[in-house]
């Protein structure tokens, strides 16, 4: 079976705090996905990550993909209130099959 | 381009009832994926449709079922709902090619009382 832990499970922090969400499994898998959840919304796709050791960027947000493909982590620096909500991470595996994380829930105060 | 539909957005049923959840995808999508998300066991596949035909299917019981029409819409069935079925069903529809996009729709939250 394969499981998606993420770390930390809850975030609280103040505005302009930069963090980091990990999100690990003891599976390789061909690509890895970060969602964003928002109440009463359905997960939007933030980013793909593909190649090993790969590093993406999108805007405040970094991501990266371990070397052996089974980590990958997401860095938000100078956090702010819209980044609040639920970031899940899934890996691919399978035709539209995702194994999703844990979840990590963030919420960014003024 | 309007986004993938979920209708109804919320429904209130009793254990033993049976329950059916519907899911247009975008225009063009031809792929349609059904998912349970639970505070206890988070986001789960249900199964996964491509042209009518089911490609992938996830570990749920026989009482989870779907099917896709012609037109790329689906349903999804359950059947003898029990307490533990009460969740956030969510779909998502891609063209269908492996690693591609997902685009999900809001949902529908059942509740089993």
């Amino acid at each position: 079976t394969q499981l998606l832990e993420q770390s930390p499970q809850f975030l609280s922090i103040q505005e302009g705090e930069n963090l980091t969400v990990y999100c690990n499994s003891s599976s390789v898998f061909s690509s890895l996905q970060w969602y964003r959840q928002e109440p009463g919304e359905g997960p939007v796709l933030l980013v793909t990550v593909v190649t090993g050791g790969e590093v993406k960027k999108l805007k405040r947000l970094t991501f990266q993909f371990g070397d052996a493909r089974k980590d990958s982590s997401l860095h938000i620096t100078a956090a702010q209130p819209g980044d609040t909500g639920l970031y899940l991470c899934a890996g691919a595996a399978g035709f539209q099959k995702l194994v999703f994380g844990t979840g990590t829930r963030l919420l960014v105060s003024p | 381009k309007a986004g993938v539909t979920q209708t109804p957005r919320y429904l209130i049923k009793t254990r033993g009832q049976q329950v059916t959840l519907s899911c247009s995808p975008i225009s063009g999508h031809r792929s349609v994926s059904w998912y349970q998300q639970t505070p206890g066991q988070g986001l789960q596949f249900l199964f996964e449709y491509f042209s009518e035909t089911q490609r992938n299917k996830g570990n749920f019981p026989g009482r989870f079922s779907g099917r896709q029409f012609s037109n790329s819409r689906s349903e999804m069935n359950v059947s003898t709902l029990e307490l533990g079925d009460s969740a956030l069903y969510l779909c998502a529809s891609s063209g269908g090619q492996l690693g591609e996009k997902l685009f999900f729709g809001s949902g529908t939250q059942l509740s089993v009382l």
